[in-house]
């Protein structure tokens, strides 16, 4: 079983600042990550993911996130925020196994960018 | 990638009765996950749902409450019964492709 703590429930940053979400994971087995970005009224898209090879994964719209295996985290960052960016974003992962992994979301972080 | 539409996008319903949700993908997959989002809280998986055998349901989840069908690859319907306000929530439906997981637009509903 997996579980995931975004640290942060909701993250005020201003327009063209720096921001960094944090998440981190405990699993007994190893494990994908993934970021995914909820817009107001929308569905959920998928921002990036780490499946295997180099910890830093780059994704959409200018977002980045780092694994570290020895700190069970992934956190997510950007260097430079726009109002668009104004959204929650989940952090999830899943055991890794042939096929069928169920998704284990953490409790969303809620990011405001103010002009 | 994966194409999924839900059906309806968003629903009112009375109290008591109940809901079906449907959920179409562009591509066969084996199976499908239905998540719920309270209002305010992240997303909890209800079921998943194999083509040709039972759902397999989470813990405080069941199948009385959540009646899941697997018709084939490509379909699946997820039932809202005997609804109270407490299951206004979003409900979305998922599948896997390549070790990704991909959302309908998820079905808003309402219950009063």
């Amino acid at each position: 079983a997996q579980s995931v703590t975004q640290l942060d429930s909701q993250v005020p940053v201003f327009e063209e600042a720096p921001v960094e979400l944090r998440c981190n994971y405990s699993s007994s087995v190893s494990v994908y990550l993934f970021w995914y970005v909820q817009y107001p009224n929308q569905g959920l898209q998928l921002l990036l993911k780490y499946l295997s090879g180099s910890t830093l994964v780059k994704g959409i719209n200018g977002f980045e996130a780092e694994f570290n295996k020895s700190q069970t985290s992934f956190h997510l960052r950007k260097p430079s925020v726009h109002i668009s960016d104004t959204a929650e974003y989940f952090c999830a992962v899943s055991g890794v196994k042939a096929a069928g992994n169920k998704l284990t979301f953490g409790g969303g972080t809620r990011v405001l960018v103010k002009p | 990638s994966a194409v999924i539409s839900q059906k309806p996008s968003r629903d009112i319903c009375q109290r008591g009765t109940s809901l079906t949700i449907q959920c179409q993908v562009d591509s066969q997959v084996t199976m499908m996950f239905w998540y719920r989002q309270q209002p305010g809280q992240s997303l909890t998986l209800i079921a998943t749902a194999n083509q040709g055998s039972e759902a397999t349901y989470e813990s405080g989840f069941v199948i009385d409450k959540f009646p899941i069908s697997r018709p084939n690859l490509t379909f699946s319907t997820l039932t809202v019964s005997n609804m109270s306000p407490e299951d206004s929530s979003i409900y979305l439906c998922s599948v896997e492709l390549g070790a990704m997981a991909f959302f309908g637009q998820g079905t808003r509903l309402t219950v009063v």
